[in-house]
């Protein structure tokens, strides 16, 4: 049973614009959520991170935003560099589950040039 | 410095096998991870050991039996491999027992069963 989800497997934008990329997750007791990002032949790398108690946090080109009544968080990269090209994987936890993290599919970006 | 090696990085090996991952982490983390990505690339959670403690065992096979003997090393030792064990394996690390703080992970063992 996939708690995490990210319907699009992948994105292409150019450089210098803005990448979206979204998660949905439909259990309700997350309250922690991660961004990682993952380059081919190595593990993923953690990016950005927010609570369940803010709607938002940014560092630098990353912010991601946070809606609990959809249940659903994004990860805002602006400007876009083709260095970001990689698959970047939502992930959740709550305390009970002794901070598991549970994935999403990832989502492959291709930044252009 | 590597933060979390694992070795091997690549392991093919026959049906019915028994075969060890080694992961280390020089972080001073006390809490280690072991996590599969199957054929759909799906991440998910095997195991977690706080201190040398198991912490979580998900719904595992038997067949697949972590060992922590200090905080540093996590090991994973598999027996009677199955064509359906083939998939990434990663190793990961964090400071406390959370994802609060972010996991460090490994570069993955991929293993193919044949």
């Amino acid at each position: 049973d996939q708690q995490v989800k990210q319907n699009s497997p992948s994105l292409s934008v150019q450089e210098g614009r803005i990448s979206i990329l979204n998660c949905d997750y439909t259990n309700s007791m997350f309250d922690y959520f991660l961004w990682y990002k993952k380059y081919p032949a190595e593990g993923p790398t953690f990016l950005i991170s927010i609570s369940s108690i803010k709607d938002k946090n940014e560092d630098g080109r990353f912010t991601v935003f946070l809606n609990k009544s959809a249940k659903h968080l994004s990860l805002h990269i602006v400007p876009s560099q083709p260095g970001d090209s990689a698959v970047y994987f939502c992930a959740a936890s709550y305390s009970n589950s002794g901070y598991a993290l549970n994935f999403g599919k990832g989502t492959s970006l291709l930044v252009t040039p | 410095d590597t933060a979390v090696s694992q070795t091997p990085k690549y392991l093919v090996t026959q049906m019915g096998n028994d075969k060890s991952i080694k992961c280390e982490q020089n972080l001073g983390h006390d809490t280690m991870y072991w996590y599969k990505q199957d054929s759909k690339k799906f991440l998910k959670i095997m195991f977690s050991y706080n201190n040398k403690e198991l912490i979580i065992n998900e719904t595992v096979p038997n067949r697949f039996s972590p060992k922590s003997p200090d905080k540093a090393h996590l090991n994973l030792h598999i027996n009677s491999l199955e064509l359906g064990d083939s998939a990434v394996y990663f190793c990961a690390s964090s400071q406390g027992q959370g994802s609060h703080y972010g996991y460090t992970f490994g570069s993955g063992t991929r293993l193919t069963v044949v």
